[in-house]
């Protein structure tokens, strides 16, 4: 089975803070996505990378940066954490190819962040 | 970008068919319709997905209309653990790869 973790289930910090979430996937996925989830608005794409060192901006990329150093692994960065990035965040992988493709995205169990 | 349009909720009996609809009457030729669900404290899960004919696997039937403008996900024995947020999307082609747009989704409430 598909599994991909991230490292915190629940983490709090500071307004001001730099923070870092981690995803880790094992099956090799070429595509690795982060989403923001926030209630009555869906899940909304923040970044993804369809290769290792590559990342391409989704919807809501203001005030995250992403780094994809090593193929199972994609980070969240939050540079200077404000209390609207308040929220939980979900990471996916998936099998490369395009639209018209099928490859089903697995998604990691999220980070609830909350921002002081 | 296509975009899909559900019903914020939807209530069922448990037992009962649950017939969730979704309009994409914006999806290319070539995009499938995918379904997920989200179960409370987890990430989506996928169900099914579909291009233009009808499908059916151990969780769900999807039925396409024909001019793939809509589609209506089935649960065909709802069963209380299948209370949760349902979601329609399609995807849209971008260089390198392709992103998905999610919508609010349709919170399905199965009842006893």
């Amino acid at each position: 089975d598909v599994k991909v973790t991230q490292s915190s289930r629940y983490l709090v910090k500071r307004t001001g803070e730099k923070v870092f979430l981690e995803c880790v996937q094992d099956m090799d996925h070429e595509n690795m996505f982060w989403y923001r989830q926030d209630p009555g608005l869906g899940l909304r794409l923040i970044y993804f990378s369809y290769d290792v060192k590559m990342k391409e901006k989704g919807d809501i990329p203001e005030g995250y940066s992403v780094s994809r150093e090593k193929k199972e692994r994609f980070s969240l960065i939050l540079e200077s954490a404000s209390t609207n990035q308040t929220s939980m965040y979900l990471c996916a992988s998936s099998l490369a190819g395009a639209a018209s493709s099928y490859n089903e995205q697995f998604f990691g169990p999220g980070t609830r962040l909350t921002v002081l | 970008d296509a975009k899909t349009t559900q019903p914020t909720s939807m209530d069922c009996a448990e037992g009962r068919a649950a017939n969730l609809p979704c309009n994409h009457s914006t999806i290319s030729g070539n995009e499938y319709v995918y379904w997920y669900r989200q179960i409370h404290s987890q990430g989506p899960q996928y169900i099914i997905h579909g291009l233009k004919n009808n499908e059916t696997n151990e969780m769900a039937s999807l039925i396409i209309t024909e001019d793939r403008k809509s589609s209506t996900l089935i649960l065909p024995h709802a069963t209380l653990r299948d209370t949760a947020v349902y979601y329609c999307i399609v995807r849209v082609a971008l260089t390198g790869g392709f992103k998905t747009i999610f919508g609010a989704g349709t919170r399905l409430f199965v009842k006893a």
